[in-house]
Formats: C-alpha cells, sequence, structure tokens
C-alpha cells in the first residue's frame, strides 16, 4: 500500500487566495482525520470523519476553514480566503475502527501564506 | 482525557537503550497509553500502546509502572535513525475514533 497520500507536499499563496489540499487515505480505513502543526501551537486536531461523515470539528479554526469528504478515497481541507497565520503543515492520518489507535500519517503538506 | 508530562528534551547513546519517561498520574482504569513518535519533516508514526500490562514490538518495549501513573518507552538499541520527537499519549478507549492530543513531546537526540 501507498500509505496516505497528500498533495500538493507545498503551497505557496498570497493571502486572499483560496487554498485546496488534498488527502487520499489508505484503502479500507473508515477515519480520516486533518492536523494542523505549528511552532506556536504544535500538532491540533482539526477534523475528522467517519465513513465519509465529519464527526467532531470542534478543532476548525473558524469559517473560512472547510472540509469535505465526497467518498471513501479522497477528501479536501479547503482556506477561503487564506491568511498568514493559516501558514503550517497540515497533515491527514487515516485508521480503521480496529482493535487499536494507530492513525497512519501522511508526509503533510506545507503551507505558506505571504 | 488524562494528561500527560514528559521532559522536554534528552540525549541518547547510539547503540545503548534509550528510556524515555512519561508521568500520566490522572490516568483512569479504562485508558490507553499510547506513543507516537514524528522525526523531522515527517508525519507522526505510531510505535507501541499499552493499558496494564508491559508490551513489546519490534521497535520500543512500554513498561507501564503497577499503579499506571507513569510508564517508560525503552528503546532496546538506539540509532540516529531514532532522533525525533516522541508523544505519551493517553486515550480513553481502543478504536479509531480517538482523537490524538499531541502534547509537545520529547526532543529525543541520539548522539553517535
Amino acid at each position: 500500500d501507498a500509505g496516505v497520500i497528500q498533495s500538493p507536499r507545498h503551497e505557496v499563496t498570497e493571502m486572499g487566495q483560496e487554498v485546496t489540499l488534498r488527502c487520499k487515505p489508505i484503502s479500507g480505513h473508515d477515519y480520516l482525520f486533518w492536523y494542523r502543526q505549528t511552532m506556536m501551537r504544535g500538532l491540533e486536531l482539526l477534523i475528522y470523519f467517519n465513513n465519509n461523515v465529519p464527526i467532531d470539528d470542534s478543532g476548525m479554526p473558524e469559517d473560512r476553514f472547510s472540509a469535505k469528504m465526497p467518498n471513501a478515497s479522497f477528501s479536501t481541507l479547503k482556506i477561503q480566503p487564506s491568511e498568514p497565520r493559516d501558514s503550517a503543515v497540515y497533515f491527514c492520518a487515516s485508521s480503521t475502527s480496529g482493535e487499536y489507535n494507530e492513525q497512519f500519517f501522511g508526509p503533510g503538506t506545507r503551507l505558506t501564506v505571504l | 482525557d488524562a494528561k500527560t508530562t514528559q521532559p522536554p528534551s534528552m540525549d541518547c547513546a547510539e547503540g545503548r537503550a534509550a528510556n524515555l519517561p512519561c508521568n500520566h498520574s490522572t490516568i483512569s482504569g479504562n485508558e490507553y497509553v499510547y506513543w507516537y513518535r514524528q522525526i523531522h519533516s515527517q508525519g507522526p508514526q505510531y510505535i507501541i500502546h499499552g493499558l496494564k500490562n508491559n508490551e513489546t514490538n519490534e521497535m520500543a518495549s512500554l513498561i507501564i509502572t503497577e499503579d499506571r501513573k507513569s510508564s517508560t518507552l525503552i528503546l532496546p538499541h538506539a540509532t540516529l535513525r531514532d532522533t525525533a520527537v516522541y508523544y505519551c499519549i493517553v486515550l480513553r478507549s481502543k478504536g479509531g475514533n480517538n482523537r490524538l492530543a499531541f502534547g509537545k513531546g520529547n526532543q529525543v537526540v541520539v548522539i553517535p
């Protein structure tokens, strides 16, 4: 298996632009998580899905952020409009509802908003 | 979920066992101890987890004290590739629907 795939790996954009981050979870996994990592706040969970349905979005910072999972093999995290404080590494992870909590993380997308 | 306390950083000698401590004094009976690590510029990686018994896998061993208020992750023969931030996380139950709350972790540097 290729693992969790994220694209793009790096994104540089200007303030006010729309940014879309993409994630392909591991096949067969029914949970998908979006995390954000910054030096100030560390790793924080933004939202997670179970069977394509958003379960907990309490970590989404504000209405500028939205996430979708149209099918079991694809999810997007959108920021519109983007701001410099959104600069961070965004990780996607997936897991099964199996015996224990092993989340498999993707390589991350490094977002820079100028 | 119970809060955990780890040293902010530590050095370990290559080839020696690395013992990474974690305090979780408020852990409750149905909470598990999980360990993840994050190598620089990569996503976090699951290492091991346990409830009350000691656990071992191909990566590490987990020793949980009898009162479950602390635990130690042991990397038996540390290599340079083990340099990473190690996170000790306490979770209420098993299963995929748990939010991982990463604290600041322990920056472990393996020295040649």
